[in-house]
């Protein structure tokens, strides 16, 4: 199976700052199964970006993704106080779906 | 409004099964695949199985850790889509997630919660 590695784990920024998540493929990644979640606590995840550079319905321009092969990056251009919660990245491959283990983005 | 609403879990003991339920509204759900994710606690997320749509004649997939012991099965005419586990282990707790698609999912039901204990 593709393992998906986040980093970093754990990233400490301040409202109004740039976030760079990274997400590295095992093997390369059709960037149309390459997709980023956001997770508040006690809730669902929600979908962010699919297809590696696609914004889903809703969400708002900040949140930017891209990438290709086995490199992939969600940007979140200016930091909202909502935005500190978990993200994970996900992929679809002939063996089934995997997920990297999540970047906390925490308040500094 | 598009919707998934889980349920059936519950507290299990080791061994036993449990059937989970996804109530679906708000879009032809025949169409789509439909996937089950779990979470156990303090975890991320990891991927169960899932059924493709009717045109692609709901065909199966599954993750290792649950292949021979959960099953996914549909009922398109009600708009539910099932998780059937079987032979439940300890490590089976977790919240369980049904969803909308499976190359990516852009739908996620709130989850149900099963708890394997004795």
């Amino acid at each position: 199976e593709i393992v998906l590695t986040q980093s970093p784990g754990k990233l400490s920024l301040s409202p109004g700052e740039r976030a760079t998540l990274s997400c590295r493929a095992s093997q390369s990644v059709s960037s149309r199964y390459l997709a980023w979640y956001q997770q508040k606590p006690g809730q669902a995840p929600r979908l962010l970006i699919y297809g590696a550079s696609n914004r889903a319905t809703g969400i708002p321009d900040r949140f930017s993704g891209s990438g290709s092969g086995t490199d992939f990056t969600l940007t979140i251009s200016r930091l909202e106080p909502e935005d500190f919660v978990v993200y994970y990245c996900q992929q679809y491959g002939s063996l089934g779906i995997t997920f990297g283990q999540g970047t906390r983005l925490e308040i500094k | 409004e598009v919707q998934l609403v889980e349920s059936g879990g519950g507290l299990v003991q080791p061994g036993r099964s449990l059937r989970l339920s996804c109530a679906a509204s708000g879009f032809n759900f025949g169409d789509y695949a439909m996937s089950w994710f779990r979470q156990a606690p303090g975890m991320g997320l990891e991927w169960v199985g899932f059924i493709r749509g009717r045109a692609y004649g709901g065909t199966t997939q599954y993750a290792a850790s649950v292949k021979g012991r959960f099953s996914i099965s549909r009922d398109d005419s009600k708009s539910i889509a099932y998780l059937q586990m079987n032979s439940l282990k300890t490590e089976d707790t977790a919240v369980y997630y049904c969803t909308k698609g499976y190359y990516y999912m852009d739908v996620w039901g709130k989850g149900t919660t099963v708890t394997v204990s004795s």
